[in-house]
């Protein structure tokens, strides 16, 4: 099975700073890859899927590159409302449809 | 609107058995695969089951094959879960979630309902 692979597990950063997350998949996956966030407490929200299409609605600061192994998601200006845990998600194939195992996103 | 509304989640002792449900609407829930992904407690995400929009596909988990079932109502928008031989690990927040793109076999999850919480427990 493909792992997922995602760094760093958290991160604490200043609002209006630049954030990265990556996402490492163990073997290709082209650009089948979501990213998903989750607000503490709340349902889980699709942000980009197919490496780098926005999801309708998401703001324009969240943005995701990459294909093959090695995908990134960039919160170009960070808010407050981004405190969030960030999941990426492989999709190429299943079972399964493996998640990383999160990076938790927190306002210095 | 979209609603995906999970119930059938409760207490229940390890070795034994629940049913969830998922109620769709706001959408031609026909045309859409589903899925159902869980979260234990203080946990990330962990994808379960996935069925096609006309059930022809299914696709388990490790973790859950062989225990659990999934499958679908078109006629009644509706999802399940069928949950058997539990154990303490499949404590978690059960959710159900809908593909982004309709008919396509495998596609991102759009629509998520608010979870159902399953606790597994003597």
């Amino acid at each position: 099975d493909i792992q997922m692979t995602q760094s760093p597990s958290s991160l604490s950063a200043s609002v209006g700073d630049r954030v990265t997350i990556t996402c490492r998949a163990s073997q290709g996956i082209s650009n089948y890859l979501a990213w998903y966030q989750q607000k503490p407490g709340k349902v889980p929200k699709l942000l980009i899927y197919a490496a780098s299409t926005l999801q309708s609605g998401v703001p324009s600061r969240f943005s995701g590159s990459g294909s093959g192994t090695d995908f990134t998601l960039t919160i170009s200006s960070l808010q407050p409302e981004d405190v969030a845990t960030y999941y990426c998600q492989k999709y190429n194939s299943a079972p399964p449809l493996t998640f990383g195992g999160g990076t938790k996103v927190e306002i210095k | 609107e979209v609603q995906l509304v999970e119930s059938g989640g409760g207490l229940v002792q390890p070795g034994g058995s629940l049913r969830l449900s998922c109620a769709a609407s706001g959408f031609t829930f026909s045309s859409y695969s589903m899925n159902w992904v869980r979260q234990a407690p203080g946990k990330g995400l962990e994808w379960v089951s996935y069925i096609s929009s006309s059930s022809s596909t299914i696709y388990y988990a490790d973790s859950v094959k062989g225990r659990f079932t999934i499958s679908r109502d078109n006629a009644k928008n509706s999802l399940y879960l069928q949950m058997n031989s539990l154990r303490a690990e499949d404590t978690a927040v059960y959710y159900c979630a809908s593909a982004l793109f309709r008919g396509v076999i495998i596609s991102p999850f759009d629509y998520w309902g608010q979870g159902t919480l399953v606790t597994v427990s003597s």
